[in-house]
């Protein structure tokens, strides 16, 4: 199952609302997850099952879903969200990740 | 604390072996399907293998055939031998513990490197 993650980089600005795509190539049950990753860190889970707020997250990220199209979205985006989010798929082996979006700031 | 802890990276030769391992702690690694996940330097990330609780194994179609996930309960560890080394093989590899009930990787270790060069 492929993954098409768009854009693949974004520029903002503090306080903007930023939203991320990732289509899949098939239906994926909602079994997706979106990752954010810091340089020369490890991947932090923010968003499971397409929707739902990972324990800790703020409550400005959210993650919604239309068919094999999902998103993820930061209402309002605060400097410690400059960083690259990836989609991950769970539905069917071989898992997949999307391309990643770099997230700088404007 | 639950953590994970990869070592056994280093500089190998295309066509060689290397082995990674990834020791667990504050969790039960064999309670969890446990995955290897790499990542190119400036690249995505890519999923690698996953071994589940009751040992079964997958691949993506890069690895398939070369690289054997296992884990030793004793040592509560992962491992993975990756054999017939590749320049493209050239990344960070981690663990990551898969957490079912949420259909997500929620805890990552730090990665070790694995450079493939003559």
């Amino acid at each position: 199952i492929q993954l098409t993650q768009s854009p693949s980089f974004l520029s903002a600005s503090v306080g903007d609302r930023v939203t991320i795509t990732c289509r899949a190539s098939q239906g994926i049950s909602s079994y997706l997850a979106w990752y954010q990753q810091k340089p020369g860190k490890a991947p932090n889970l923010l968003i499971y099952t397409a929707s739902t707020l990972q324990s800790g997250v703020p409550s400005r990220f959210s993650g919604g879903e239309s068919g094999t199209e999902f998103t993820l979205t930061i209402s309002s985006l605060q400097p410690e969200d400059f960083a690259t989010y990836y989609c991950q798929q769970l539905n069917t082996y071989a898992l997949t990740f999307g391309g990643g979006t770099k997230v700088e700031i404007k | 604390e639950v953590q994970l802890v990869e070592s056994g990276g280093g500089l190998v030769q295309p066509g060689g072996s290397l082995r990674l391992s990834c020791a667990a702690s504050g969790f039960t690694l064999s309670s969890y399907d446990m995955h290897w996940v790499r990542q190119a330097t400036g690249k995505g990330l890519e999923w690698v293998s996953v071994i589940g609780t009751a040992g079964d194994t997958h691949y993506s179609g890069s690895v398939k055939g070369r690289f054997t996930i296992s884990r030793e309960n004793a040592k509560n560890s992962l491992y993975l031998q990756m054999n017939t080394l590749r320049a493209e093989d050239t990344a960070v590899y981690s663990c990551a513990r898969g957490n079912w009930g949420l259909h997500a990787f929620d805890i990552w270790g730090q990665g070790t490197m694995v450079t493939v060069s003559s």
